[in-house]
Parts: structure tokens; C-alpha cells; sequence
């Protein structure tokens, strides 16, 4: 089945700062999601991005799928934005996501 | 509108036992999935429904099953516990199966603790 790893596994940032999240998956897709898990569990849609770049406030997205990655960018970050971020991506052969390991951000005050 | 819901919220079993968790999609919505969450990791397919089939399996035994009703909920049915069952169990909603580009949403997951 098709790989996805994302990096880095944890990131700890100042209020304030800008991130990059990378998501590489290892075959062609129809469906690339990013997803914020917040500290109950609740998976949070970020952006459903197969290819191209979108922007939504402070956070946007480029997934460049011929190179098989996508990135998240978070600007001006805030605590709330403290959670894990995952990457999760849909092969072109089923409609079952497979999901990366994810990255725990913190953002300290 | 309500997005997906699950129940119960937590759940304590001890080994051996059996148990159902149950999900209700989006309004519209006709495809449920159903994904596991142990502690640290991303959460693993564990089987998709649509319009009551089955439509794909994840690397689950048999322990797991599921179906879907005719107003699209779900309910998912392990048996037999063990301790690594213990996870977040989510369940997810998209309006149709195998469309390109579909969002699939998350309800806020069921806690299952197996002592």
C-alpha cells in the first residue's frame, strides 16, 4: 500500500513564528487531506488539497502531486494552534485514507 | 447543520467482552468509514460502507465487523477483546464512494479502554 511520512514528528514553536510541515507520499492519489487533531481527539479539516495551493487565513497549502509531496504552512502562529497536524492522503485504486504519523506541534506563549 | 456523531463518547470493557459503537453521517451522506487510533500513531482504515455494502476492508481479523442501516448510520461490532484494542475508534462521512475529490469528515471518536 502507499506510503506517507511527514516531518518533522514534533516541532515547538514561539508564539508568533511561522512553520512548514512536509507530507511525502509514495504514489499517485486522488485525495490529499491535512487535518488538525485537537487535544479531545476531534480530527478538524484543514484543507482537502489533491494538487495546487490554498489559503484559508493563516494557513495554507501546496501539494506538488507529480513530486509527491504536499506542505502545510502556518503564519503568525497561536497556542491554539497546538495539536498534532495530520497528513492523510486517498490512492487512486480504493477510497480508504491512509493516514502519516503526523506532527505534534506546540506553541508556547 | 449537525456535522458526524458518535456514541458513546468513552467506553471501559474488560478482556474478552464485546462491543458496538455506533455513528450517524452527515445529512446526505451515504458513505461511513471506520478508522482506528492507537495512542502516538495516525488512525488506520479499518472498513468502509455504502448503501449498506461493504466496500473495502482494512488489515483487521475478524473480531471486527460492521454494517450500515438503511439511514446510512453505522455501527461498528468488535468481539472478543484484547488489550490492544484499547484506542480512539473514529468514524468518518463522505457524500458518495470512490469520486474524485471527496472530503471525508470526522466525528469526535469513541475512547475504548480494554482492562
Amino acid at each position: 500500500g502507499i506510503q506517507v511520512e511527514q516531518s518533522p514528528p514534533d516541532l515547538i514553536l514561539q508564539e508568533g513564528a511561522n512553520s512548514t510541515l512536509r507530507c511525502n507520499f509514495s504514489d499517485s492519489v486522488n485525495n490529499l487531506q491535512w487535518f488538525h487533531q485537537n487535544p479531545w481527539g476531534q480530527l478538524i479539516n484543514l484543507f482537502y488539497i489533491p494538487s495546487g495551493t490554498k489559503q484559508n487565513g493563516r494557513l495554507s497549502a501546496t501539494t506538488v502531486a507529480t513530486e509527491r509531496y504536499s506542505l502545510l504552512y502556518i503564519s503568525s502562529s497561536q497556542t491554539t494552534d497546538s495539536g498534532v497536524y495530520f497528513c492523510a492522503v486517498e490512492e487512486t485504486s480504493g477510497s480508504r485514507l491512509t493516514f502519516g504519523e503526523g506532527t505534534q506541534l506546540t506553541v508556547n506563549p | 447543520d449537525a456535522g458526524v456523531t458518535q456514541s458513546p463518547t468513552h467506553l471501559i470493557k474488560t478482556r474478552g467482552q464485546q462491543v458496538t459503537l455506533r455513528c450517524s453521517p452527515i445529512s446526505g451522506h451515504k458513505s461511513v468509514s471506520w478508522y482506528q487510533q492507537v495512542l502516538g500513531q495516525g488512525p488506520q482504515f479499518i472498513f468502509q460502507y455504502y448503501e449498506k455494502e461493504e466496500r473495502g476492508r482494512g488489515n483487521f481479523p475478524d473480531r471486527f465487523s460492521a454494517r450500515q442501516f438503511p439511514n446510512y448510520s453505522s455501527e461498528l461490532n468488535v468481539n472478543a477483546l484484547l488489550l490492544g484494542d484499547s484506542a480512539l475508534y473514529l468514524c468518518a462521512s463522505s457524500p458518495d464512494r470512490g469520486r474524485v475529490q471527496e472530503t471525508q469528515y470526522f466525528g469526535p471518536g469513541t475512547r475504548l479502554l480494554v482492562l
